[in-house]
This record gives structure tokens, C-alpha cells and sequence, in this order.
């Protein structure tokens, strides 16, 4: 069964530090790894997503993610934060075998908090 | 434009009501989903769909149903709404291969009094 954890409910930091969003995940086969947005009132927005290749994806906004595979981990990071980043973060993780079929498992959300 | 689009955006509507939420998409997508948020917190895969005539039920129990008679639309439909169903829906696309990302509609917020 395949399945993804973001362990922190919340994260607080100041706008201009360095961010990271944590995920790690769990999937029988080889993962397919993604990270969406949520602004207030709105749908979820794709930001990245790690399928195959080099393990450092870059997507949108100037986020970034690493696929480590030893950690079964996809922490999203982003250099210098900004205010306009405050929202809330969700990771997701489709097996990329047959045996995981095509569905989606989303993390339980991050709510980023970046203060000026 | 290719988009993904919902409506209404906002109902508030009484017990006991029938009730359909739209969402359509003009990415030309196979695969369509329904989840059901509560705000601000996780998202549950409640209906999702390969294609026409093909609908499957998520991973959390909805008394809803969904229809796939074009590709483009993926309607869903509460026979009889309760407040149990208040809640956030969110209408996702993708591509049919299984490396896709989601294409998510802006919602529709539900309120049964």
C-alpha cells in the first residue's frame, strides 16, 4: 500500500530565511512524487513532481525538491522565502507499478507561515 | 484557454435537496477526480474516472454519484443533501499515463443547513 506523511502540521519562518516543507513516503514500486499549493478559498496548484532522472527537480515559484530514495524522502525547499508563500503545502505519491493502480495518495497538508 | 471548471463556487442549500456540482475541463484529460476537503485540511479521493462510461469510488465512503458521458465533464450528484455533507469539493484532471499531475479545479463549498 502506498502512502505519504508530512510531519509537521505547521511551519514558521521569517520571509528571507531559507524554507522546508518535509514529506516522506512509502510505495511498493517506484514512486511518483508531487507537490501542490493551496491558497485560501482556491484549488490545489502543481508546483513540481519528481518521476524519473535526475533527482533535483525544480518547479515553480523557486521551489525545489530532492527525490533520496535511501530516505524515501521529497522535502520541498526554497532558498529565500517570501510572504506570498503562506499557504498550505500538500505532498502526494502515485506507485508508479500497476499493483499501486493510478490514484493519488495526498499528505495531510503543511501550513507555511512566512512573517515579514 | 485549457482550464478546469467548477460551479457554483458557493451553495448553501437545505436538507433533504438534490444537488449536482459541475466541473469540466478543456485539457481533453481521460482521467477526473472528485475530493471531498474539509477546510484547510486533507484531501479524500472520493469518486475518480478513467474515461467515459467509467466511474470508480475513492478511498472515503461519499453517498454521492458521479457520470462520465462526455469527456470533458464529470458532474457529481447528492440524491438527498445532509449537513454531514458540508464540506469542500475539488474536481482534479489529468493525463491518462500515471507520471500526470493533477489539474484542480477552484472548488465548490457546500453548506447544508
Amino acid at each position: 500500500a502506498q502512502s505519504v506523511a508530512q510531519p509537521e502540521d505547521q511551519v514558521n519562518v521569517a520571509e528571507g530565511n531559507p524554507l522546508t516543507v518535509k514529506c516522506t513516503y512509502s510505495v511498493s514500486g517506484n514512486p511518483y512524487l508531487f507537490w501542490y499549493v493551496q491558497y485560501p478559498n482556491r484549488g490545489l496548484q502543481f508546483l513540481l513532481k519528481y518521476i524519473t532522472g535526475d533527482n533535483l527537480v525544480k518547479g515553480s515559484y523557486g521551489f525545489e525538491s530532492e527525490f533520496n530514495k535511501s530516505q524515501t524522502s521529497f522535502h520541498l525547499k526554497k532558498p529565500s522565502a517570501l510572504v506570498s508563500d503562506s499557504a498550505l503545502y500538500f505532498c502526494a505519491v502515485r506507485d508508479s507499478g500497476n499493483t499501486g493502480g493510478f490514484k493519488t495518495i495526498f499528505g495531510a497538508g503543511t501550513r507555511l507561515f512566512v512573517k515579514a | 484557454e485549457a482550464d478546469i471548471y467548477q460551479t457554483p463556487r458557493y451553495l448553501v442549500i437545505g436538507t433533504g435537496k438534490k444537488i449536482t456540482l459541475e466541473c469540466s475541463q478543456t485539457m481533453g484529460h481521460d482521467k477526473m477526480y472528485w475530493y471531498q476537503q474539509d477546510p484547510g485540511m486533507e484531501l479524500h479521493l472520493i469518486h475518480y474516472s478513467y474515461g467515459v462510461n467509467s466511474t470508480e469510488k475513492g478511498d472515503l465512503s461519499s453517498e454521492s454519484t458521479v457520470s462520465r458521458i462526455r469527456t470533458e465533464h464529470f458532474p457529481l450528484t447528492l440524491e438527498s443533501a445532509r449537513p454531514s455533507h458540508t464540506s469542500q469539493y475539488l474536481c482534479a484532471s489529468s493525463e491518462l499515463g500515471s507520471g500526470g499531475d493533477q489539474y484542480f479545479g477552484p472548488g465548490t463549498r457546500l453548506t447544508v443547513t
